[in-house]
């Protein structure tokens, strides 16, 4: 069974200073790993994936995540927020090797203060 | 199509009343899931469809609420007597393989409200 704790529902940063996203996950399988983004009344995006290649993902609009197995963790940053970056942030684990459904977080909001 | 189609994009129904919720897939993925979002809430699983296998329904709230898949492609959501509690947006997404590597692409959803 796949499960994924993000360890706080909301996150309020000042524009332009570093953003931590916090996601622990429990698997019995190796997982595959995501985060979505979610902007006010808009659809859900990928921001980025591990699939058991490196352990450093990059993904779009400057964040980037690292899976650490030893803490079975996979939290978000970004170096600099931006005012565009307010929005809710879902972590998501999904078994890797074969189908499987995919297990949401409850969400962190993100907050921007200008 | 380019992308997850969900229709209608909000239903306001009465409550006892049954209500259809229709997605539409990318052409060609195998893989077609079901959620919930209530206000200010997570996404919350209700079915996954894989394939020709039988549908994974562990998600599902009540016997109120099922679903289906014709031909590998469009899925229909149905609840049966609607309550207020089953006010949400309902998501559809689909995804290219059974493996997990594979991301899921997600609809506009589906704004449910019963009256």
């Amino acid at each position: 069974a796949q499960s994924v704790t993000q360890l706080d529902s909301h996150v309020s940063v000042s524009e332009g200073t570093p953003v931590l996203l916090r996601c622990n996950y429990s698997s019995s399988y190796s997982p595959s790993l995501f985060w979505y983004v979610q902007h006010p009344n808009k659809g859900l995006q990928l921001l980025l994936k591990y699939t058991s290649a490196a352990t450093l993902v990059k993904g779009i609009n400057g964040f980037e995540a690292e899976f650490k197995k030893s803490e079975t963790s996979f939290h978000l940053t970004k170096p600099s927020a931006h005012m565009s970056d307010a929005a809710e942030y879902f972590c998501v684990v999904r078994r890797y090797s074969s189908a499987s459904k995919i297990i949401f977080g409850s969400g962190t909001r993100l907050s921007i203060r200008p | 199509g380019a992308g997850v189609s969900q229709s209608p994009s909000n239903k306001v129904t009465e409550k006892g009343k049954d209500v259809e919720l229709r997605c539409d897939p990318i052409s060609g993925h195998t893989a077609l899931y079901w959620y919930r979002q209530s206000l200010g809430q997570g996404l919350e699983f209700l079915i996954y469809f894989q394939g020709n296998s039988a549908p994974d329904k562990s998600g599902l709230p009540s016997d109120r609420f099922s679903a289906e898949r014709t031909g590998g492609s469009v899925s229909t959501l149905t609840i049966q007597r609607t309550q207020q509690e089953d006010s949400a947006v309902y998501l559809c997404a689909s995804s290219l393989a059974s493996q997990g590597d594979t991301e899921a692409f997600f609809g506009q959803g589906t704004r449910l409200t019963v009256v």
